[in-house]
């Protein structure tokens, strides 16, 4: 299958920073990107869709200001946490679809909020 | 998209074939079942999909019943590396759309 890497696996930052984490179709052109996150114990969930070179769409109860979505070529999207507070850590994956096949998730991040 | 419904937990022997249930009543005609896994601490690894034919590529075999109702995701040999939580999910191929989670099984195999 197709592969999407993420960067970094893991990172850990002070309440109030701001970390980005890198999302990269290698071998296909992702026209949409998807960002989940999901926390201990619990399955996946859809923070925001973004298709190359348009605004992200984010799900309800998802602050677009607080998890700014980039997704400006077909191999790369990032995922910025701004102003982070313990209550983001969480396990971030992204996923990438190019048009209607299959859809592929990267390895994940983890990040801690101290 | 349909809603699944899967057990929450199953056990199978290394070696033996593991058959995941997926019940899928609300189908509608233009919706796929696709099957992911995550091992702990991964993303989703993609195993197989199918709309209504049964599937087989080199991870598994998909048997989706005649009225689209349910399906069963078969490992023909488990592995102690198959365990992970399934996911079975219900989607119209459309460009755009994502793939929504439910909770799946937690598969454990134990030699």
């Amino acid at each position: 299958g197709a592969v999407v890497s993420q960067h970094p696996s893991w990172v850990i930052c002070k309440s109030g920073t701001s970390v980005k984490i890198e999302c990269r179709s290698l071998d296909f052109q992702a026209t949409t990107m998807f960002w989940y996150r999901q926390f201990p114990k619990q399955s996946l969930m859809l923070m925001a869709t973004s298709n190359e070179g348009s605004k992200a769409t984010y799900e309800q109860g998802v602050e677009k200001d607080k998890f700014l979505i980039n997704h400006a070529s077909l191999t790369l999207s990032t995922l910025t946490v701004t102003s982070a507070h313990p209550e983001d850590s969480s396990f971030y994956i992204c996923s990438g679809r190019e048009g209607r096949e299959t859809q592929y998730f990267g390895p994940g991040t983890r990040l801690l909020v101290l | 998209d349909a809603k699944t419904t899967q057990p929450p937990s199953m056990d199978c022997a290394e070696g033996r074939a593991a058959n995941l249930p997926c019940n899928h009543s609300t189908i509608s005609g233009n919706e796929y079942v696709y099957w992911y896994r995550q091992i702990h601490s991964q993303g989703p690894q993609y195993i197989i999909h199918g709309l209504k034919n049964n599937e087989t590529n080199e991870m598994a075999s998909l048997i989706i019943t005649e009225d689209r109702k349910s399906s069963t995701l078969i490992l023909p040999h488990a592995t102690l590396r198959d365990t992970a939580v399934y996911y079975c999910i219900v989607r119209v191929v459309q460009a755009g759309t994502a793939l929504i989670f439910g909770k799946g099984t937690t598969l454990s195999v134990s030699s």
